[in-house]
């Protein structure tokens, strides 16, 4: 069974720092996804990973897929309080549309 | 266009209503998703067409009844809901062309309460 576990669960941190939030997954997946979400919103997508070393970068935040280690990292660089949000990542399950979800990450992140 | 755009936003019913939920998607993705999501977890998957045949049903309730009128839309028909099952309701799309990536679009959701 895929199991993902993310963590931390919860952080808080204050504006100006950096912090990196771990994404570890059971069995062998080669597509990752990271998706954020605003308090009583959707989810917007954020980044699709889908090969071992594979780094995406979008302003403060860089994604990294290990597979070999079966992690993913979501770092964030200076953080601004535009940041806080929930994010959750996802590995596919060997392509038949199902989405194996972290518990997710909420990020607070202080003037 | 880029956009998943669900109606309504928000749905307050009893339980003995009979209401739909509705989802479009103009980006000409071949799968849609139905996903639950209870507050401060992940969302739960509960159905998946793909080209407009239910692919996937997650031992959801009768009480939830999908349907797919064609590769645009997307219903969740609902009758006779309990309580449990207030919560956001998502729906999503994909291009669910096979290999590659197959990032899931989601809708903005519909926040619904069962009395």
């Amino acid at each position: 069974e895929l199991k993902v576990e993310q963590n931390p669960l919860f952080l808080s941190m204050q504006e100006g720092k950096n912090y990196t939030i771990y994404c570890n997954y059971s069995t062998t997946s080669d597509r990752l996804y990271w998706y954020r979400q605003d308090p009583g919103k959707s989810l917007e997508s954020l980044f699709v990973l889908l090969s071992n070393g594979a780094v995406k970068q979008e302003g403060r935040l860089m994604a990294s897929l290990d597979t070999k280690a079966r992690l993913s990292t979501l770092h964030i660089t200076a953080a601004v309080h535009d940041l806080s949000a929930t994010y959750f990542c996802a590995v596919d399950m060997d392509s038949n549309y199902q989405l194996i979800w972290g518990a997710g990450t909420k990020l607070i992140i202080k003037p | 266009d880029t956009e998943v755009t669900q109606t309504p936003k928000h749905l307050v019913m009893g339980m003995t209503n009979k209401k739909s939920l509705k989802c479009e998607q103009h980006m000409g993705h071949r799968a849609m998703y139905w996903y639950k999501q209870k507050a401060k977890k992940p969302p739960e998957l509960m159905f998946v067409y793909s080209y407009e045949k239910l692919s996937i049903n997650e031992s959801v309730p009768s009480r939830f009844s999908p349907e797919c009128p064609n590769s645009s839309l997307l219903n969740l028909h609902l009758h006779a809901l309990q309580p449990e099952d207030s919560a956001l309701y998502l729906c999503a799309s994909s291009p669910g062309q096979g290999a590659g990536a197959d990032t899931q679009y989601f809708g903005p959701g519909t926040r619904l309460t069962v009395l």
